[in-house]
């Protein structure tokens, strides 16, 4: 079993849409929860992060996290032609035992395309 | 601030040859990260740097060298070039470790042939 899973997609829907994009984990030990988000040809820049359970919201992106299902999910209302991209969840290992020197797993990524 | 750098944007190897991929930062960040993202599997780390001399593999070293004489530098050596190694290369850096947000560059679109 993959440490983080994520549908790849693609996903197609029209603008205005709410979104909702989705990862489970097995690790019980990550805490930072995170979601990058890549524009086609370019590197990933960091869209969100939520530490522990609950949830995060920042504008139309609202980010999830159920610790007890290993479940996180990240929310856009209003979608926009320019939410066009692929979204990455990534988390950190635990700092417990040691530093973790930033060795972030990601998921597989799912290719968002909102449509006029 | 440029942020994170990489050379060559694109290049075309011939099986068996070698290449060094140039990542720079100007954020002085001690923490810089090489990794390759493959369709629909995510981001996988090669190799990552925790300060200037010191190196350490990630999941997907073989293949793959580096060295960090610098703080700013953080090249990623191929060494004899395989078709398996077709991919897109980043480069990262972050301030520290653990849940720090990382930078990434641009990307260099890597095909083996």
């Amino acid at each position: 079993q993959k440490e983080v899973e994520q549908d790849p997609g693609p996903l197609s829907v029209p603008e205005g849409a709410i979104v909702s994009l989705n990862c489970t984990y097995s690790n019980s030990a990550f805490q930072y929860f995170m979601w990058y988000r890549q524009y086609s040809r370019k590197g990933p820049e960091l869209l969100m992060y939520t530490y522990s359970s609950g949830n995060k919201e920042d504008g139309r992106f609202t980010a999830q996290v159920d610790k007890s299902s290993k479940y996180i999910s990240l929310f856009i209302r209003d979608s926009q032609p320019s939410d066009s991209a692929t979204y990455l969840c990534a988390m950190p290992p635990s700092r417990a035992g040691g530093t973790s020197y930033g060795k972030l797993t990601f998921g597989q990524g799912t290719i968002l395309t909102v449509h006029p | 601030n440029a942020g994170v750098t990489q050379t060559p944007k694109f290049r075309i190897l011939k099986i068996g040859q070698s290449m060094t991929l140039q990542c720079t930062q100007d954020m002085n960040h001690n923490y810089m990260y090489w990794y390759r993202q493959d369709p629909g599997m995510g981001l996988k780390l090669i190799y990552y740097s925790v300060g200037a001399g010191i190196t350490d593999k990630g999941e997907v070293p073989n293949g793959y060298n580096v060295s960090r004489s610098t703080t700013e530098d953080f090249p990623l050596r191929l060494e004899l070039a395989a078709p398996s190694q077709t991919s897109v290369y980043f480069c990262a850096s972050s301030q520290t470790g653990g849940s720090f947000e990382q930078y990434f560059g641009p990307g260099t679109r890597l095909t083996v042939t």
